[in-house]
This record gives structure tokens, C-alpha cells and sequence, in this order.
């Protein structure tokens, strides 16, 4: 597509479930990038991917987070024992490659832990 | 640590009126600067960027910015305002030898009123 998709676009879930959330990058963008965007928090940095190497994961909130990357291309976001305070828009970004090259954003996937 | 500040969090404005966003950041090397903004109910999108070169940075519908080095600013300008401007504006800073994370300012949230 023209642009990064996620899915789902809303999630639901209860307190200590597992959830995944998907990303589509734009086609031919080998860098991935996984944001969260929560009241009170703001926009924080989750995990980067770039190629073949291995991610940073600096920014995982928690042991409960992770993130894979198939054929270099779709990501899933794992969120393992869901809590309330994991509630917030999840947002990926995808670029061109690494170095001085712009992040192009999807629409998120807002997600309501209960 | 390193961290970015927007130091106005909502402003309310007339259409026509002239806008100014005030962005500091606090990192030791060398950056790249960003705004992006969010419509209501729209994804991230960018404004406008600096990487290097002239400080002064044109962005789409007439946004510019100035990177001030010395005073570590980055501040949004548009000298007259639409209603259509009403969104969310977001500072974002990208050091150089970490290109996988943007950090992100707090927001601002412009409302114009017709």
C-alpha cells in the first residue's frame, strides 16, 4: 500500500491477556520503529528495527513486551499479561533505511486494557 | 538525560492570528529536528525537518521553522493561521549516532477558532 498500515485498528482486551498488534511498513522501507503514544506519557520510543541486524530494544517498557520481524518486512508488537497502564495508541513508523531518513507513521492501533 | 520540551501544552488562537511553537532540546551532538503534526483524527504526519544546511527550514502548508544551534531551539512559526490548523504539534529530536530513536516533546494542541 501508499502508506503504513496496523492492524487492528482498535483492541480490546482484558487485564493479564496476551495481545499482538501489526504492522505493515511501506514497501521497500527496511527500518521498522514501534512508539507508544499514552496520556500523561506522550510519545515514547518502544523498539527499532533496521535490516538484518539485531533490534534495539532499549525503550521496552517491560520483560511483557516484544517485537519480531519477519522476512524483513511485517512486524508483530507482543504484549504478554496485559495491564491497565499498558493502555495507549501503539503507533509504527517505517523509513527508507537508517541514517538521516524520515519516519513515515501509520494510524496506530489504540489499545483498552479493563 | 536527554529530552525535548514544548513549552506551551495548549494555545487558542483566532484564524489570521500568527503562530509560534517553542521547542528546546537538550542533547550534546549533533541532531536532526523534526515537527510533526496530528489532525483530528489523522496519523502522525511531517511538517517539516532539519538535517543540515540552511537553519531556516520551509515546511508544507506554510510552516517554517529555525534552528537556533546555541539556544538548542527549534521553534515552529506561521505568520496567519487557518482553521484548518486546529491539531496537535509535536517536536521531535533525532540524535546522530542513535538514528532509530526520535524522542519526542509533549505536544502542543492548537485550536484555531474561526
Amino acid at each position: 500500500g501508499a502508506g503504513v498500515s496496523q492492524s487492528p485498528s482498535n483492541k480490546v482486551t482484558e487485564k493479564g491477556k496476551d495481545v499482538e498488534l501489526r504492522c505493515d511498513p511501506i514497501s521497500g522501507h527496511t527500518a521498522l520503529y514501534w512508539y507508544r503514544q499514552s496520556l500523561g506519557q506522550g510519545l515514547e520510543f518502544l523498539i527499532y528495527f533496521q535490516g538484518n541486524s539485531a533490534p534495539d530494544k532499549s525503550g521496552l517498557p517491560s520483560d511483557r513486551f516484544s517485537a519480531e520481524r519477519t522476512g524483513g518486512s511485517v512486524s508483530t508488537l507482543t504484549i504478554q499479561r496485559t495491564q491497565q497502564e499498558d493502555s495507549a495508541v501503539y503507533l509504527c513508523a517505517s523509513s527508507p533505511g537508517q541514517g538521516p531518513l524520515t519516519q513515515y507513521f501509520g494510524p496506530g492501533t489504540r489499545l483498552l486494557v479493563l | 538525560a536527554q529530552s525535548v520540551s514544548q513549552h506551551n501544552h495548549h494555545v487558542i488562537l483566532s484564524e489570521a492570528a500568527s503562530l509560534e511553537l517553542g521547542c528546546n532540546y537538550s542533547y550534546g551532538g549533533t541532531v536532526n529536528l523534526f515537527w510533526y503534526v496530528q489532525y483530528p483524527g489523522q496519523h502522525l504526519q511531517l511538517l517539516l525537518k532539519y538535517f543540515s544546511g540552511d537553519p531556516l527550514v520551509k515546511g508544507i502548508k506554510g510552516f517554517e521553522a529555525e534552528f537556533i544551534k546555541s539556544k538548542f531551539s527549534f521553534n515552529l512559526r506561521k505568520p496567519s493561521v487557518q482553521w484548518s490548523d486546529t491539531a496537535e504539534y509535536f517536536c521531535a529530536v533525532r540524535s546522530t549516532d542513535s538514528w532509530g530513536k526520535l524522542q519526542f516533546g509533549a505536544g502542543t494542541q492548537v485550536v484555531v477558532t474561526p
